[in-house]
């Protein structure tokens, strides 16, 4: 079965103070990890897909990268508008997967002023 | 462009009745499918459908079913409601074309709390 584990659970930054997010999987087979940020009370948002390992893909100040078992989301120089909860899902090869992403469990980041 | 439309966005029901939730998704967008989120359990995946057809379920009991119409809406259905089954309701919508790539776009969610 697909897993994803994400990590922090939580991350408190000051405003222009940098980091990453961790996301670990284990899937039969990646059709693509998906990188969502969801603010309190609405749906997930989508920001990036990657599908191959050495793929980085960037907006804003966020980046995403991937390699064979995990994936990163780097914030650089964070603003309090990027506060919010980040999620990665994976979508795998099997008959199992179709249609299904499989979601950790996030990480909330909440930037200070 | 419209995006993913959720009805109704809240919902307060007691245990044992029963509960339809709604969807519409982006215009062109042929593939639905629905997750429950909670504090413990994260995003967890209902079901999809595509073309009216459903195409994977999850590992949720029998209570939980849905539907596709030829219009690409879709609507669920949670029957004999349990406490466990308050949640935030989500539904995505896709365009449906096969790419390994293609991303799920959510709407905002019905909340759904079971007294």
């Amino acid at each position: 079965e697909d897993q994803v584990t994400q990590s922090p659970e939580a991350l408190r930054l000051q405003e222009g103070e940098s980091s990453s997010l961790n996301c670990s999987y284990t899937v039969s087979g990646l059709r693509g990890l998906f990188w969502y940020r969801q603010d309190p009370g609405k749906g997930p948002e989508f920001l990036f897909t990657l599908y191959s390992a050495g793929e980085e893909k960037e907006k804003e100040r966020l980046k995403a990268t991937l390699t064979k078992k995990e994936s990163f989301l780097h914030i650089t120089a964070p603003k309090p508008e990027d506060s919010a909860t980040y999620l990665c899902a994976v979508r795998g090869v099997t008959t199992d997967s179709w249609g299904k992403l499989q979601f950790g469990a996030g990480t909330q980041v909440v930037v200070t002023p | 462009k419209a995006g993913v439309t959720q009805t109704p966005r809240y919902l307060i029901k007691t245990r044992g009745q029963q509960v339809t939730l709604s969807c519409s998704p982006i215009s062109g967008h042929r593939s639905v499918s629905w997750y429950q989120q909670t504090p413990g359990q994260g995003l967890q995946f209902l079901f999809e459908y595509f073309s009216e057809t459903q195409r994977n379920k999850g590992n949720f009991p029998g209570r939980f079913s849905g539907r596709q119409f030829s219009n690409s809406r879709s609507e669920m259905n949670v029957s004999t409601l349990e406490l466990g089954d308050s949640a935030l309701y989500l539904c995505a919508s896709r365009r449906g074309t096969g790419a390994t790539n293609e991303k799920l776009f959510f709407g905002s969610g019905t909340q759904l709390s079971v007294l």
